[in-house]
């Protein structure tokens, strides 16, 4: 069974750049995934942050930003704020009418 | 204003069912996809299945696909997912995910159903 792998945890200082990456047990991360990313606050359901690899969802600032680096895909955060201090989850589309979600990514500001 | 709301927390037993609602406002049901996630205590998320709003159409994770029936009523605009033959470790926070087709994401969510199981 296909695998979804994420960094379980992060740590970024306020102000700095990070870029969490989410990649395939076996095989390469491509657009053909459309990766989308969710942030999940404790208690909270997730909220859509990226779709289809690199569009920012409705509301979502410019310091988030999605992309492909290598073979997978990534989530950047710039100019981290500590109420960015939280989950990261990224899913993928494996066809079919499947999706997966990664691990996820505890997201420490500090 | 799109809006998802679940039905309440559930405590149930081992070997029964828990059936929990999902009822949409804001938009028109039969437009979009509606997919069921869970999330264990202090665990990520687990994509469950996915409904076709239009047709009725499901599929649903490998662990979850002679256990779960998710359905639509559209004269309500809600969505329902039973989960059958509970065991403990099906407790879980369960999500009602609106899907987008064309983009494959889920860009409204539901507030979550908590499920407790007890043996």
């Amino acid at each position: 069974q296909t695998v979804v792998t994420q960094e379980p945890s992060f740590s970024v200082s306020p102000g700095g750049t990070v870029t969490l990456t989410c990649g395939l047990s076996s095989g390469s991360v491509s657009t053909d995934y459309h990766p989308s990313w969710y942030q999940q606050t404790p208690g909270q359901p997730p909220r859509a942050l990226i779709y289809s690899t690199d569009t920012r969802s409705s509301g979502v600032p410019d310091r988030f930003s999605g992309s492909i680096l290598g073979n997978k895909a990534a989530l950047t955060i710039t100019g981290a704020q500590a109420d960015d201090e939280c989950d990261y989850y990224c899913m993928l589309y494996m066809g079919g009418a499947t999706w997966v979600f990664g691990g996820g990514t505890k997201l420490t500001v500090l | 204003q799109v809006h998802l709301v679940q039905s309440g927390a559930e405590v149930q037993k081992t070997g029964a069912s828990v059936k929990v609602s999902c009822k949409a406002s804001g938009y028109s049901l039969s437009r979009y996809d509606m997919n069921w996630v869970r999330q264990a205590p202090g665990q990520g998320l687990e994509w469950m299945g996915w409904i076709a709003t239009y047709n009725d159409q499901t599929n649903s994770a490998p662990q979850f696909q002679d256990r779960v029936t998710m359905t639509t009523d559209e004269s309500t605009n809600t969505v329902y997912m039973e989960l059958r033959s509970l065991r403990p470790n099906d407790t879980a926070v369960y999500y009602c995910a609106r899907g987008r087709a064309v983009d494959y994401d889920f860009d409204y969510w539901g507030q979550g159903t908590l499920v407790a199981v007890s043996s």
